[in-house]
């Protein structure tokens, strides 16, 4: 069935320093979501990427969906403690659901 | 404006009992969606309703029923909950097509 992987899973950063996770389709997505799960929180929506090639920015984060439709990738400017969670992204399977990558979670030593 | 409540936040169960984890929406939303959370496998779909009066299964449907009792609230029974069902539980809802997942606040079940 399709599949999103997304890496890495863990991920252990200074505070200041970057951070990127990337998500990679088995097939071409029609677009891609990133939500972000604070500790002992529920996800929530960041961002959604729909064309080929786009790069959306909020701030420090920093969202790029692949030419092929298949990769994303987001990547955090100078981490701050309030970044620390999980960062997913999701893609739309064939019956139009979104599937979730595994999740990248970070933390951040201040 | 509340947006997705789910109800209880903890449940601690026995294995073979059963149990009906609630969900409603005021956002007027239209699809609906129940997945499990487990470490390391990210959020897996349960089953969905695309609109009221429809329910689909997801990924991982076995060992759950699911009722969309009406456009507000979507149900999650499991008949006779197995330790292999401990996770938290998140309920999800959109309005369609492309739009975003609006999540709940979780159901962490433990089921021993």
């Amino acid at each position: 069935g399709q599949q999103v992987m997304q890496i890495p899973q863990y991920q252990h950063v200074q505070e200041g320093e970057d951070f990127t996770t990337y998500c990679n389709s088995s097939t071409t997505l029609s677009n891609i979501q990133w939500y972000k799960q604070r500790p002992g929180g529920h996800p929530v929506f960041l961002i959604q990427l729909v064309k080929s090639g786009e790069v959306k920015k909020q701030k420090r984060l920093t969202f790029q969906f692949g030419e092929a439709k298949k990769n994303s990738s987001l990547h955090i400017t100078a981490t701050q403690t309030t970044d620390v969670g999980t960062y997913f992204c999701a893609g739309r399977g064939s019956q139009g659901n979104l599937i979730f990558g595994k999740g990248t979670k970070l933390s951040v030593k201040p | 404006n509340a947006g997705v409540t789910q109800t209880p936040k903890f449940q601690v169960l026995k294995t073979g009992q059963s149990m009906t984890l609630q969900c409603a929406q005021d956002m007027n939303h239209n699809s609906m969606y129940w997945y499990r959370q487990d470490p390391g496998m990210g959020l897996r779909l349960i089953y969905y309703s695309a609109s009221e009066g429809t329910t689909d299964k997801g990924e991982v449907p076995n060992g759950y029923n699911v009722s969309r009792l009406n456009k507000r609230e979507f149900s999650l029974r499991l008949e006779s909950a197995a330790p292999s069902q401990t996770s938290v539980y998140f309920c999800a809802s959109r309005t369609g097509g492309n739009s975003p997942l609006h999540f709940g606040n979780g159901t962490r079940l433990t089921v021993t």
